[in-house]
């Protein structure tokens, strides 16, 4: 049972253009929400996070969007870059830093 | 990058025989995880370690057990490997600053299983 649920699976998006991934969660507890990077051949890496508390969060063309009520939040990356092609997971934090990822989103961004 | 060493980086084993995957860590951090990842199902928890001696189950821990007599070393055991373990093992590790949600992952593992 997939506590976080993340679309859409893969994405195409022109450079310049808008990448939007979206999860969704169903645990409460849930208190901390990270998106990760994953590059090819490499572990994920913190890309950005946002407490349950905040609204939107931003960080360079990147931002989060929480709403809370819906236990809903995504991922935008505003002005695509061929350079952001990978594949990003959600994932949510609970108990002793015990994270949680989604299915993972494979980005790909076409020149 | 943080210092995590994961080994092998890539093995090839038959079924039915014992494999263990090795993190080690240069950075002192209290949390480790033990993590697979494999297509349509994102990165799964498959144990994690908040102290020496003190470990848990993920998500997906049946047919794996770990271990962490040191600060450093968590390992991980497949006591006997079969088809449906062949996957990219990560391993994770965590200062556990209260309500980041930050991991810092290895290169991972790659374990084929004939």
């Amino acid at each position: 049972q997939q506590q976080v649920k993340q679309s859409p699976q893969s994405l195409i998006v022109q450079k310049g253009g808008i990448s939007i991934i979206n999860c969704a969660y169903e645990n409460t507890a849930f208190d901390y929400f990270p998106w990760y990077q994953q590059f090819p051949g490499k572990g994920p890496a913190l890309l950005i996070a946002i407490r349950p508390d905040v609204s939107e969060k931003k960080e360079g063309r990147f931002t989060i969007s929480f709403n809370k009520s819906a236990k809903q939040f995504s991922l935008h990356i505003m002005d695509s870059q061929p350079g952001d092609s990978a594949t990003y997971f959600c994932a949510a934090l609970s108990g002793y830093q015990k994270v949680t990822f989604g299915t993972g989103t494979k980005l790909q961004v076409i020149p | 990058d943080a210092g995590i060493t994961q080994s092998p980086r890539h093995k090839v084993t038959e079924t039915g025989t014992p494999v263990t995957l090795r993190c080690h860590q240069t950075e002192n951090h209290r949390y480790m995880y033990w993590y697979r990842q494999d297509p349509g199902h994102g990165l799964r928890l498959i144990h994690y370690s908040y102290g020496v001696k003190d470990t848990d189950k993920g998500e997906v821990s049946d047919g794996y057990s770990v271990s962490r007599s040191k600060t450093e070393d968590f390992l991980l055991t497949l006591e006997s490997a079969t088809s449906s373990q062949t996957s990219v093992y990560f391993c994770a590790i965590s200062p556990g600053t209260v309500g980041t949600g930050e991991l810092f992952f290895g290169e991972g593992s790659r374990l084929t299983v004939l």
